[in-house]
Protein backbone atom coordinates (compact mmCIF):
# COMPACT_ATOMS: atom_id res chain seq x y z
CA UNK A 1 0.00 0.00 0.00
CA UNK A 2 1.30 3.71 -0.37
CA UNK A 3 1.96 5.54 2.18
CA UNK A 4 2.70 9.21 2.86
CA UNK A 5 4.63 10.38 5.67
CA UNK A 6 5.05 14.00 7.47
CA UNK A 7 7.53 13.87 9.62
CA UNK A 8 6.73 17.53 11.12
CA UNK A 9 3.79 17.85 13.08
CA UNK A 10 4.31 21.16 13.76
CA UNK A 11 6.32 24.22 12.20
CA UNK A 12 6.35 27.86 12.73
CA UNK A 13 7.76 31.05 10.64
CA UNK A 14 8.26 34.55 10.97
CA UNK A 15 6.39 36.40 8.44
CA UNK A 16 7.87 37.60 5.62
CA UNK A 17 10.55 34.33 6.35
CA UNK A 18 10.82 31.18 4.19
CA UNK A 19 9.47 27.60 5.41
CA UNK A 20 9.79 24.11 4.06
CA UNK A 21 7.60 21.13 5.09
CA UNK A 22 8.52 17.65 4.32
CA UNK A 23 7.14 14.72 2.76
CA UNK A 24 8.00 11.48 1.59
CA UNK A 25 5.92 8.65 -0.01
CA UNK A 26 6.25 5.19 -0.82
CA UNK A 27 5.06 3.54 -4.04
CA UNK A 28 5.81 1.17 -6.04
CA UNK A 29 3.86 2.80 -9.16
CA UNK A 30 5.80 4.69 -11.91
CA UNK A 31 3.12 6.97 -12.71
CA UNK A 32 1.21 9.02 -9.82
CA UNK A 33 0.57 12.54 -8.90
CA UNK A 34 1.65 14.36 -5.60
CA UNK A 35 -0.25 17.32 -4.24
CA UNK A 36 -0.01 19.88 -1.48
CA UNK A 37 -3.39 20.44 0.63
CA UNK A 38 -4.00 23.34 2.34
CA UNK A 39 -6.53 23.21 5.43
CA UNK A 40 -7.82 26.22 7.88
CA UNK A 41 -10.07 25.82 10.46
CA UNK A 42 -13.16 26.00 7.85
CA UNK A 43 -12.20 22.70 7.00
CA UNK A 44 -12.26 23.10 3.52
CA UNK A 45 -9.32 21.34 2.05
CA UNK A 46 -7.51 23.89 -0.64
CA UNK A 47 -5.07 22.93 -3.08
CA UNK A 48 -2.12 24.38 -3.08
CA UNK A 49 -0.21 22.82 -5.79
CA UNK A 50 0.50 19.91 -7.36
CA UNK A 51 3.59 17.83 -9.17
CA UNK A 52 3.01 15.27 -12.27
CA UNK A 53 5.62 12.39 -11.39
CA UNK A 54 6.82 12.45 -14.85
CA UNK A 55 7.85 15.79 -15.10
CA UNK A 56 11.51 16.45 -13.50
CA UNK A 57 10.86 19.97 -13.70
CA UNK A 58 9.71 21.47 -9.93
CA UNK A 59 6.01 22.87 -9.46
CA UNK A 60 5.38 26.69 -8.83
CA UNK A 61 2.26 28.72 -8.14
CA UNK A 62 3.45 32.17 -7.18
CA UNK A 63 4.98 32.13 -3.57
CA UNK A 64 4.84 28.51 -3.27
CA UNK A 65 7.19 25.71 -4.96
CA UNK A 66 7.91 22.26 -4.76
CA UNK A 67 11.01 20.26 -4.32
CA UNK A 68 10.44 16.69 -5.62
CA UNK A 69 13.19 14.09 -5.60
CA UNK A 70 11.60 11.45 -7.30
CA UNK A 71 14.53 8.68 -6.61
CA UNK A 72 14.26 9.66 -2.68
CA UNK A 73 10.50 9.85 -3.13
CA UNK A 74 10.86 13.04 -1.53
CA UNK A 75 8.47 15.84 -2.02
CA UNK A 76 8.48 19.06 0.00
CA UNK A 77 7.03 22.38 -0.29
CA UNK A 78 8.68 25.89 0.21
CA UNK A 79 6.45 28.65 1.08
CA UNK A 80 8.31 32.40 0.46
CA UNK A 81 7.35 35.43 1.81
CA UNK A 82 5.13 34.05 4.33
CA UNK A 83 2.07 35.58 5.35
CA UNK A 84 -0.28 35.71 8.01
CA UNK A 85 -3.16 33.68 5.43
CA UNK A 86 -0.79 30.73 5.29
CA UNK A 87 -1.43 29.55 9.13
CA UNK A 88 -2.95 26.17 8.31
CA UNK A 89 -2.96 22.59 8.31
CA UNK A 90 -1.20 21.46 5.83
CA UNK A 91 -1.07 18.08 3.95
CA UNK A 92 0.75 16.11 1.47
CA UNK A 93 -1.22 13.83 -0.84
CA UNK A 94 -0.18 11.17 -3.55
CA UNK A 95 -2.24 9.46 -6.37
CA UNK A 96 -2.13 7.02 -8.45
CA UNK A 97 -5.63 5.75 -10.34
CA UNK A 98 -8.05 5.83 -8.07
CA UNK A 99 -6.06 5.62 -4.84
CA UNK A 100 -5.77 9.37 -3.07
CA UNK A 101 -4.11 9.22 -0.25
CA UNK A 102 -2.78 11.90 2.83
CA UNK A 103 0.48 12.75 4.83
CA UNK A 104 -0.99 13.30 8.81
CA UNK A 105 -0.72 17.35 8.23
CA UNK A 106 1.59 19.78 9.42
CA UNK A 107 0.63 22.14 11.44
CA UNK A 108 1.74 25.79 10.18
CA UNK A 109 2.03 28.81 12.38
CA UNK A 110 3.12 32.11 11.07
CA UNK A 111 4.18 34.78 13.73
CA UNK A 112 3.88 38.17 13.13
CA UNK B 1 -23.17 24.02 -7.84
CA UNK B 2 -19.79 26.31 -7.37
CA UNK B 3 -18.26 23.71 -4.93
CA UNK B 4 -18.86 20.46 -3.06
CA UNK B 5 -21.90 20.95 -0.38
CA UNK B 6 -21.92 18.89 2.50
CA UNK B 7 -24.83 18.82 4.32
CA UNK B 8 -25.48 19.40 7.92
CA UNK B 9 -22.08 20.86 8.40
CA UNK B 10 -22.93 19.58 12.16
CA UNK B 11 -24.25 16.09 13.54
CA UNK B 12 -24.64 15.12 17.22
CA UNK B 13 -25.82 12.02 17.38
CA UNK B 14 -26.98 9.58 20.45
CA UNK B 15 -24.97 6.10 20.47
CA UNK B 16 -26.86 3.44 18.53
CA UNK B 17 -28.43 5.83 16.35
CA UNK B 18 -28.70 5.79 12.52
CA UNK B 19 -27.07 8.81 10.45
CA UNK B 20 -26.98 9.75 6.92
CA UNK B 21 -24.48 12.25 5.73
CA UNK B 22 -25.45 14.33 1.93
CA UNK B 23 -22.43 15.09 -0.75
CA UNK B 24 -23.26 17.42 -3.50
CA UNK B 25 -20.50 17.07 -5.83
CA UNK B 26 -19.68 19.96 -8.31
CA UNK B 27 -21.94 19.20 -11.65
CA UNK B 28 -20.37 17.07 -14.28
CA UNK B 29 -17.93 15.35 -11.80
CA UNK B 30 -17.31 11.69 -12.27
CA UNK B 31 -15.50 10.79 -9.75
CA UNK B 32 -16.21 10.94 -6.08
CA UNK B 33 -14.60 10.17 -3.01
CA UNK B 34 -15.79 9.90 1.00
CA UNK B 35 -12.48 10.44 3.58
CA UNK B 36 -13.11 10.00 7.74
CA UNK B 37 -10.54 12.53 8.92
CA UNK B 38 -10.08 12.17 13.23
CA UNK B 39 -9.21 14.76 15.20
CA UNK B 40 -5.40 16.19 14.25
CA UNK B 41 -5.15 13.86 11.60
CA UNK B 42 -5.17 13.24 7.98
CA UNK B 43 -8.02 12.13 5.47
CA UNK B 44 -8.33 8.50 5.17
CA UNK B 45 -9.84 7.16 2.39
CA UNK B 46 -13.43 5.11 2.70
CA UNK B 47 -14.81 4.78 -0.41
CA UNK B 48 -14.87 5.96 -3.94
CA UNK B 49 -17.69 5.64 -7.03
CA UNK B 50 -17.22 6.29 -10.77
CA UNK B 51 -20.87 8.03 -12.02
CA UNK B 52 -23.05 5.96 -9.63
CA UNK B 53 -20.47 2.67 -9.24
CA UNK B 54 -19.03 1.93 -6.47
CA UNK B 55 -15.25 1.16 -7.65
CA UNK B 56 -14.07 0.82 -3.86
CA UNK B 57 -15.03 0.47 -0.54
CA UNK B 58 -11.85 -0.89 1.11
CA UNK B 59 -11.62 1.76 3.26
CA UNK B 60 -15.22 1.42 4.94
CA UNK B 61 -14.13 0.56 8.76
CA UNK B 62 -17.29 -1.74 9.61
CA UNK B 63 -20.66 -3.22 7.97
CA UNK B 64 -22.14 -0.48 9.72
CA UNK B 65 -21.23 2.06 7.23
CA UNK B 66 -22.43 1.93 4.12
CA UNK B 67 -22.21 4.60 0.86
CA UNK B 68 -24.77 5.30 -2.24
CA UNK B 69 -24.62 7.43 -5.80
CA UNK B 70 -27.25 6.05 -6.63
CA UNK B 71 -27.63 8.79 -10.07
CA UNK B 72 -24.65 9.26 -10.38
CA UNK B 73 -24.64 12.54 -8.59
CA UNK B 74 -25.63 13.35 -4.90
CA UNK B 75 -23.82 10.72 -2.59
CA UNK B 76 -25.09 9.89 0.69
CA UNK B 77 -22.98 7.71 3.24
CA UNK B 78 -24.58 6.14 6.25
CA UNK B 79 -23.72 5.06 9.44
CA UNK B 80 -25.51 2.21 11.15
CA UNK B 81 -25.71 2.16 15.13
CA UNK B 82 -23.32 4.62 15.62
CA UNK B 83 -20.00 4.42 18.27
CA UNK B 84 -18.35 6.73 19.65
CA UNK B 85 -15.19 6.01 17.56
CA UNK B 86 -17.03 7.05 14.44
CA UNK B 87 -17.00 10.86 15.92
CA UNK B 88 -14.75 12.31 13.15
CA UNK B 89 -15.10 14.89 9.99
CA UNK B 90 -16.57 13.28 6.93
CA UNK B 91 -15.30 15.03 4.02
CA UNK B 92 -16.62 14.53 0.64
CA UNK B 93 -14.28 15.07 -2.38
CA UNK B 94 -15.31 14.99 -6.44
CA UNK B 95 -13.35 15.20 -9.44
CA UNK B 96 -13.66 15.32 -13.35
CA UNK B 97 -12.16 12.02 -14.43
CA UNK B 98 -11.18 8.69 -12.41
CA UNK B 99 -7.23 9.02 -13.06
CA UNK B 100 -4.43 11.35 -14.02
CA UNK B 101 -3.64 14.97 -12.86
CA UNK B 102 -7.01 15.69 -11.84
CA UNK B 103 -7.14 17.00 -8.09
CA UNK B 104 -10.24 16.66 -5.94
CA UNK B 105 -12.22 19.37 -5.08
CA UNK B 106 -13.35 19.14 -1.26
CA UNK B 107 -16.49 20.32 0.78
CA UNK B 108 -16.32 21.67 4.11
CA UNK B 109 -17.17 18.16 5.86
CA UNK B 110 -19.89 17.12 8.11
CA UNK B 111 -18.14 17.20 11.94
CA UNK B 112 -19.72 14.18 13.84
CA UNK B 113 -20.09 13.68 16.90
CA UNK B 114 -21.24 10.57 18.84
CA UNK B 115 -22.11 10.69 22.42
Amino acid sequence: AQTVTQSQPEMSVQEAETVTLSCTYDTSESDYYLFWYKQPPSRQMILVIRQEAYKQQNATENRFSVNFQKAAKSFSLKISDSQLGDAAMYFCAYRSGNDMRFGAGTRLTVKP
Amino acid sequence: GAGVSQSPRYKVAKRGQDVALRCDPISGHVSLFWYQQALGQGPEFLTYFQNEAQLDKSGLPSDRFFAERPEGSVSTLKIQRTQQEDSAVYLCASSLVGTGSKWLFFGSGTQLSVL
